[in-house]
């Protein structure tokens, strides 16, 4: 079982619309939490770095939230716009084995 | 642009072939990986190498091959690969090991088919 559960698989929404992004992990010990923005045939891009003792954190439209005791994460977009079509990749680290544990992606889709 | 180049963008290759993946970092990084990014599932770290000593290697099939001359440069050598090795390979770097909460940069990837 992947350590790194992310919902919903895929998503379309309307332009203007608001959405949410859901990441549940089981990392242990937990070091940090990261979203990552990939689109169509590119590289993924950084978002947003989470450690233990932050709740929230933003990024222009994207804002990230961490619940450390219930080891849940999620990604709110606001106002979503065209460009916003992409694959967000929720990636937990762990003291303990020192690696980076990778979700599969939520796969958004805006639509005019 | 991230500040980590790959090339080639896009490969195809036969199962007898030998070819190779570069990766290139201009961020003054020390330490950089291969990920394999298939349909559908998560991103899987193949390789690596930090301070150019490789510390990692996932099991993966002997018949990828690492190359780390340098702290800039990365390379992926392939041969005798197998179709359900085709895949986006992300090149991948950061300042120390990136568990400890440094950003990881990636490449724009490279797309590799093998027919």
């Amino acid at each position: 079982k992947n350590q790194v559960e992310q919902s919903p698989q895929s998503l379309i929404i309307l332009e203007g619309k608001n959405c949410t992004l859901q990441c549940n992990y089981t990392v242990s010990p937990f070091s940090n939490l990261r979203w990552y923005k990939q689109d169509t045939g590119r590289g993924p891009v950084s978002l947003t770095i989470m450690t233990f003792s932050e709740n929230t954190k933003s990024n222009g439209r994207y804002t990230a939230t961490l619940d450390a005791d219930t080891k849940q994460s999620s990604l709110h977009i606001t106002a979503s716009q065209l460009s916003d079509s992409a694959s967000y990749i929720c990636v937990v680290s762990s003291y303990g084995n020192n690696r980076l544990a990778f979700g599969k992606g939520n796969q958004v889709v805006v639509i005019p | 642009e991230t500040g980590v180049t790959q090339t080639p963008r896009h490969l195809v290759m036969g199962m007898t072939n030998k070819k190779s993946l570069k990766c290139e970092q201009h961020l003054g990084h020390n330490a950089m990986y291969w990920y394999k990014q298939s349909a559908k599932k998560p991103l899987e770290l193949m390789f690596v190498y930090s301070l150019e000593e490789r510390v990692e290697n996932n099991s993966v099939p002997s018949r990828f091959s690492p190359e780390c001359p340098n702290s800039s440069h990365l390379f992926l050598h392939l041969h005798t690969l197998q179709p359900e090795d085709s895949a986006l390979y992300l090149c991948a770097s950061s300042q120390e090991r990136a568990f400890s909460g440094n950003t990881i940069y990636f490449g724009e990837g490279s797309w590799l088919t093998v027919v």
